[in-house]
């Protein structure tokens, strides 16, 4: 069901950016591409999403290719609390189902 | 603002027993969810209510589940009987109603586990 292509894990050292990439290459011109975080434990965590243009928010931002076939989630300056996975997500055309796939696993490491 | 509240945080009950999940979503959300992940699998949607209403319960895995949300406030869902597979934790999550500021985020609850041996 999910229409999203994430990388299974990715390091990222304290304090530098990290950058999560996300292929939705079958995305249609109405739906949104939304991210959200898990911490370990915790229920899924909103953190931003968009249609065409690139997004910023106080937590991240986030980048959208001209075509729309691709994402990247920018967190700016990651500290050890940011470690969870992320989920890049296509929100369906009716809303209420959203696909989770896989994820990326970030480890922000010292 | 309180978020999306969930009980029991943990469950452990025995298979065939029976176990009820609540949610309590934001006060005012009219849009509310149900969402599982099963050992080892991707979070899936289960059902979606509009107020009291089921807008889509496609995602339910079978008639051993029953959601419901008297008086369109506070949802339960039920699994009677347990199964081994019913193992994991199901999260709710509620949102505004259309139009509303906020309507397209979904705000999730830290989730309910279940555990049936």
């Amino acid at each position: 069901d999910a229409k999203t292509t994430q990388p299974t894990s990715m390091d990222c050292a304290e304090g530098r950016a990290a950058n999560l990439p996300c292929n939705h290459s079958t995305i249609s011109g109405n739906e949104y591409v939304y991210w959200y975080r898990q911490i370990h434990s915790q229920g899924p965590q909103y953190i931003i999403h968009g249609l065409k243009n690139n997004e910023t928010n106080e937590m991240a931002s986030l980048i959208i290719t001209e075509d729309r076939k691709s994402s990247t989630l920018i967190l700016p300056h990651a500290t050890l609390r940011d470690t969870a996975v992320y989920y890049c997500i296509v929100r369906s055309y009716n809303f209420n189902k959203f696909y989770f796939g896989s994820g990326t696993k970030l480890n922000v490491k010292p | 603002e309180a978020g999306v509240t969930q009980f029991p945080s943990h469950s452990v009950i025995e298979k065939g027993q029976t176990v009820t999940l609540r949610c309590d979503p934001i006060s005012g959300h009219d849009n509310l969810y149900w969402y599982r992940r099963v050992m080892g699998k991707e979070i899936k949607f289960l059902l979606h209510f509009v107020k009291e209403s089921k807008q889509d319960e496609s995602g339910m895995p079978n008639n051993r589940f029953l959601a419901e949300r008297t008086g369109g406030t506070y949802s339960t869902l039920k699994v009677q009987p347990a199964e081994l597979e019913d193992s994991g934790v199901y999260f709710c999550a509620s949102s505004p109603k259309t139009g509303e500021p906020g309507a397209n985020v979904l705000t999730f609850g830290a989730g309910s586990r279940l555990t049936v041996l």
